[in-house]
């Protein structure tokens, strides 16, 4: 039974591109969260999806970021028109529910570089 | 205030020593704790989740809930160089669309 998985692990763009980060929950999860991270720095969260449904976007910003999951395939977290300040990690994480006991497992993450 | 909260750190523990680390939080009504653990350039590990008052033991590891005080630790016991990285404390906040909040992570050194 995979995990979760994020692809691509590596990523470089040039300020003004698009970049599709691409997530595959686990086997029999539902629930997506995106998290971003910079160095030495904690996850902050950005979007709380279910299958065809945001949750909760309170954490993305109000341009350029957009997150989708569809009924088939994996989530898709687009930045477009990348500025440097977008370099970060990017961690998204699977649930099987949402609420009390749901655990959530993190995919090994995306490294965006924008130069 | 912080929806959960931690000391950042860095926490520095002999090897064999016990480690402690803690968090609070602020949504009363939560009823899921996690604590994930973090190597530099690595991914956040699920090591332990609670939902009752009290203890949760799993090996070297043991989770502890306090719901009235809004407070969750974790202790390493027989702490190894091995355990040194970030720990992150998350929640299951009701308040906040049953969304998984993580608090900004304590570092844990283990020093032979």
């Amino acid at each position: 039974n995979a995990g979760v998985m994020q692809n691509p692990r590596h990523l470089v763009r040039r300020r003004g591109q698009e970049a599709r980060l691409r997530c595959s929950p686990m086997k029999g999860h539902s629930h997506v969260y995106w998290y971003r991270q910079l160095p030495e720095e904690g996850l902050k969260f950005m979007v709380y999806l279910q299958k065809e449904n945001i949750i909760d976007e309170s954490g993305m910003p109000k341009e350029r970021f957009s997150a989708e999951f569809p009924k088939e395939g994996p989530s898709i977290l687009r930045i477009q028109q990348v500025v440097r300040g977008d370099s970060a990690a990017y961690f998204c994480a699977s649930s099987p529910g949402q609420g009390w006991g749901t655990e959530a497992f993190f995919g090994q993450g995306t490294r965006l570089t924008v130069v | 205030q912080k929806e959960v909260e931690q000391n950042s750190g860095p926490l520095s523990v002999p090897e064999g020593a016990i480690a402690s680390l803690n968090c609070t939080y602020s949504d009363r009504g939560s009823q899921s704790f996690f604590w994930y653990r973090q190597y530099s350039g690595k991914s956040p590990e699920l090591i332990m989740s609670i939902y009752s008052n009290g203890d949760k033991e799993d090996g070297r590891f043991t989770a502890q809930l306090n719901k009235a005080s809004q407070y969750v630790s974790l202790l390493i016991r027989d702490s190894q160089p091995s355990d040194s990285a970030t720990y992150l404390c998350a929640a299951i906040l009701t308040g906040g669309g049953n969304k998984l909040t993580f608090g900004t992570g304590t570092q844990l050194k283990v020093e032979l």
